[in-house]
C-alpha cells in the first residue's frame, strides 16, 4: 500500500497568517494516464470531512480561493493564505493512484 | 444538492453483526462508486469499502476483508455496509461517501456518518 506521511501533524496560527501541509507519498502518485491522484480533505469539528482539493491544485466547487494545493511525483502541500477561524480542524491528504486509496494521518489546524 | 445519509449502527457485542444503511439523493446514483470510510476514536480517516456503480464490482480493505460486505441498490439510491463478527477495532463513525467515478477511487460528497460502538 502506498503510504502517505503529513506534516506537522499539529499547527497552531494566528487568523490573517498563512498555513502549510506537506504531504509526502511513498510513491510516486503520477499515473499512466498522466494525472496526479492526490486530494485533501478537511474534517471540520463535528462534522463529516470535505473536499477541498483534487488532482493536486483543483480547488472543489465552492471552496475559497485561500486554499491552493501544489506538488508533484511525491511531494504535495496544501497552503491557506490568511487563516480564518472557520479553517479549524483535521485535514487529509489521499491518494488514489493505487489500490487501495490511503490517507495520510491528518494535520490538526487550531487558531492561536 | 447531493446529500448522503446513514442510518443504522448503535452499540453491538463482539462477534455480533451491524448492518449499515446510506441512501443517497441529488445525483444519478447508478454512475458512480460507493465508499465506506471510518474514523476510529484516536485515529485517522481509514478507507475500509467500496462498491463499482453497476454493483458488479467490490473493493475491500485488507483489515476488513472477509468480515465486511457491500451492497447497493441502484433502484431505491441505497448503499449498505454490513460488519460481521465485530471486534473492538471495529468502533468507529462510518461515513458513506460519493465516489468520483464508477469504480473504486476518491471521494467528493460525504453523509454525516454512522456510529458503531462495540462493547461487551
Amino acid at each position: 500500500d502506498i503510504v502517505m506521511t503529513q506534516s506537522p501533524l499539529s499547527l497552531s496560527v494566528t487568523p490573517g497568517q498563512a498555513a502549510s501541509i506537506s504531504c509526502k507519498s511513498s510513491q510516486s502518485l503520477l499515473h499512466r494516464d498522466v494525472r496526479t491522484y492526490l486530494y485533501w480533505y478537511l474534517q471540520k469539528p463535528g462534522q463529516s470531512p470535505q473536499l477541498l482539493i483534487y488532482e493536486v491544485s483543483n480547488r472543489f466547487s465552492g471552496v475559497p480561493e485561500r486554499f491552493s494545493g501544489s506538488g508533484s511525483g511525491t511531494d504535495f502541500t496544501l497552503k491557506i493564505s490568511r487563516v480564518e477561524a472557520d479553517d479549524v480542524g483535521v485535514y487529509y491528504c489521499m491518494q488514489s493512484m493505487q489500490y487501495p486509496p490511503t490517507f495520510g494521518q491528518g494535520t490538526r489546524v487550531d487558531i492561536k | 444538492e447531493v446529500q448522503l445519509m446513514e442510518s443504522g449502527g448503535g452499540l453491538a457485542q463482539p462477534g455480533g453483526s451491524v448492518r449499515l444503511s446510506c441512501v443517497a439523493s441529488g445525483f444519478t446514483f447508478d454512475k458512480y462508486a460507493i465508499n465506506w470510510v471510518r474514523l476510529a476514536p484516536g485515529k485517522g480517516l481509514e478507507w475500509v469499502a467500496g462498491i463499482s456503480a453497476s454493483g458488479g464490482s467490490t473493493y475491500f480493505a485488507d483489515s476488513v476483508k472477509g468480515r465486511f460486505s457491500i451492497s447497493r441498490d441502484n433502484a431505491n439510491n441505497t448503499a449498505s455496509l454490513q460488519i460481521f463478527n465485530l471486534r473492538d477495532e471495529d468502533t468507529a463513525i462510518y461515513y458513506c461517501a460519493k465516489g468520483v467515478r464508477a469504480f473504486w477511487g476518491p471521494q467528493d460528497y460525504w453523509g454525516q456518518g454512522a456510529l458503531v460502538s462495540v462493547s461487551s
